[in-house]
């Protein structure tokens, strides 16, 4: 199964909003309300940030949220700031115990 | 606080296999699944596969298995070849995916 589509990357001003998309199919995203997205710095382990697809763990900042419509989940960041840069990445139940990535997206804050 | 410590990097040849540990503390271990997802050099992350405390699965090259009595999680793969170069994360799951906690990572090489 191919990994879900996500932009390679994204950038934004501190301050500024952005969006990631992460596009799926019937059988992933556009079947199960079971969409995550993951933050990873460079060398570190990923970091979950929205469960459930727009759930925040606790201790997450209330900038991050998350939405979905049909096969296409997304990530909004507001009120960007230098701490935020860094690698994004969807997910999704697909059945059978399975879960499948997308490609992550490299954020930049300018 | 909840911990995955993972085993330290491996090396090895094409055609072997390798054995990576995950000893969690800080939660109950029969509670929640352990999730193995693994990350080739520059590239994204990929699932591997997961399995409840109290089981084991075995797919092909790959093998999960767990140890109740130490709360450490096992994650065998053979026939290794370049392709299979990467970190290799463990991570604890929660319901379908829900993932709350992940190892620090451990880098297997694989080169003749």
């Amino acid at each position: 199964q191919s990994a879900l589509t996500q932009p390679a990357s994204v950038s934004g001003s501190p301050g500024q909003s952005i969006t990631i998309s992460c596009t799926g199919t019937s059988s992933d995203i556009g079947y199960y309300d079971d969409v995550s997205w993951y933050q990873q710095h460079p060398g570190k382990a990923p970091k979950l940030v929205i469960f459930d697809v727009n759930d925040r763990p606790s201790g997450v900042s209330t900038r991050f949220s998350g939405a979905k419509s049909g096969a296409t989940a997304s990530l909004t960041i507001s009120g960007l700031q230098a701490e935020d840069e860094s690698t994004y990445y969807c997910s999704s139940y697909t059945g059978s115990n399975t879960v499948i990535f997308g490609g992550g997206t490299k954020l930049t804050v300018l | 606080q909840v911990q995955l410590v993972q085993s330290g990097p491996e090396v090895k040849k094409p055609g072997a296999s390798v054995r990576v540990s995950c000893k969690t503390s800080g939660y109950i271990f029969a509670t929640y699944d352990i999730i193995w997802v693994r990350q080739a050099p520059g590239q994204g992350l990929e699932w591997m596969g997961k399995i409840s405390p109290d089981n084991a699965d075995f797919q092909g090259r790959l093998g999960m298995t767990s140890d109740t009595s130490t709360t450490t999680a096992y994650m065998d793969l053979s026939s290794l070849t370049s392709n299979d170069t990467a970190i290799y994360f463990c991570a604890r799951g929660r319901r379908r995916n829900e993932i709350d906690a992940w190892g620090q990572g451990t880098l297997v090489t694989v080169s003749s």
